[in-house]
């Protein structure tokens, strides 16, 4: 059974701190993704990774920095947390194997509250 | 940009109800169409990935069918059940990358 799990389901945060969001998959994929998603905008894209130290920019990535030290965990960074990033956060991975059409595999979320 | 509409943006239905969706995605560039469902508290999951023109798939009472010339995909649920409430979300990936653009979603309400 495929398994993305996040670090957190609610977090609490104030103006200013650093954030840190962990995800971490035990299917050996090779793509990972963190999205955003807000009322009415759907999931957008914020970054996402191809391969261990590897990162690309999604649509939204200002204000956010990401980590991939290890194939199984992707960690998105928020600097320096602002009220407009209070949003649910939603970490996926993916296969490059053609067969598997690059599904994407979704973690529970983390509800994050800036204050 | 690319922009992936759905349309309705929710729907309340009685139990027994059969409904449909819309996807509405661009024509070119076309690599794959993701259906992705949604329940409240759990992790979004994937119903269907259509490749083909004119693709037709199948789960359960639920189907989904394909056009990429037009750039529009229906997702049918029949007999709805309480359980089919959720959020259903549309993704489109385009040929040259691996990113999914996703739809806003639609939101089904099914009422016993």
């Amino acid at each position: 059974d495929v398994k993305v799990t996040q670090s957190s389901r609610y977090l609490v945060k104030r103006t200013g701190e650093k954030v840190f969001l962990e995800c971490v998959q035990d299917m050996d994929h090779e793509n990972m993704f963190w999205y955003r998603q807000d009322p009415g905008l759907g999931l957008r894209l914020i970054y996402f990774s191809y391969d261990v130290k590897m990162k690309e920019k999604g649509d939204i990535p200002e204000g956010y920095s990401v980590s991939r030290e290890k194939k199984e965990r992707f960690s998105l960074i928020l600097e320096s947390a602002s009220t407009n990033q209070t949003s649910m956060y939603l970490c996926a991975s993916s296969s490059r194997n053609l067969r598997d059409k690059e599904t994407q595999y979704f973690g529970p979320g983390t509800r994050l509250l800036v204050l | 940009i690319l922009n992936v509409e759905q349309s309705p943006q929710s729907l309340h239905v009685q139990e027994g109800d059969s409904t449909n969706f819309t996807c509405s995605f661009p024509s070119s560039n076309f690599y794959a169409l993701h259906w992705y469902r949604w329940e409240t508290a759990k992790s979004p999951e994937a119903l269907f990935v259509m490749t083909l023109n004119g693709d037709e798939k199948k789960k359960g009472r639920i189907s989904a069918t394909l056009n990429t010339k037009e750039g529009y995909s229906y997702l049918y649920i029949k007999g709805s059940q309480p359980e089919d409430s959720a959020t259903y979300l549309c993704a489109f990936m385009v040929a040259y990358g691996n990113k999914l653009v996703f739809g806003a979603g639609t939101i089904l309400r099914v009422k016993s």
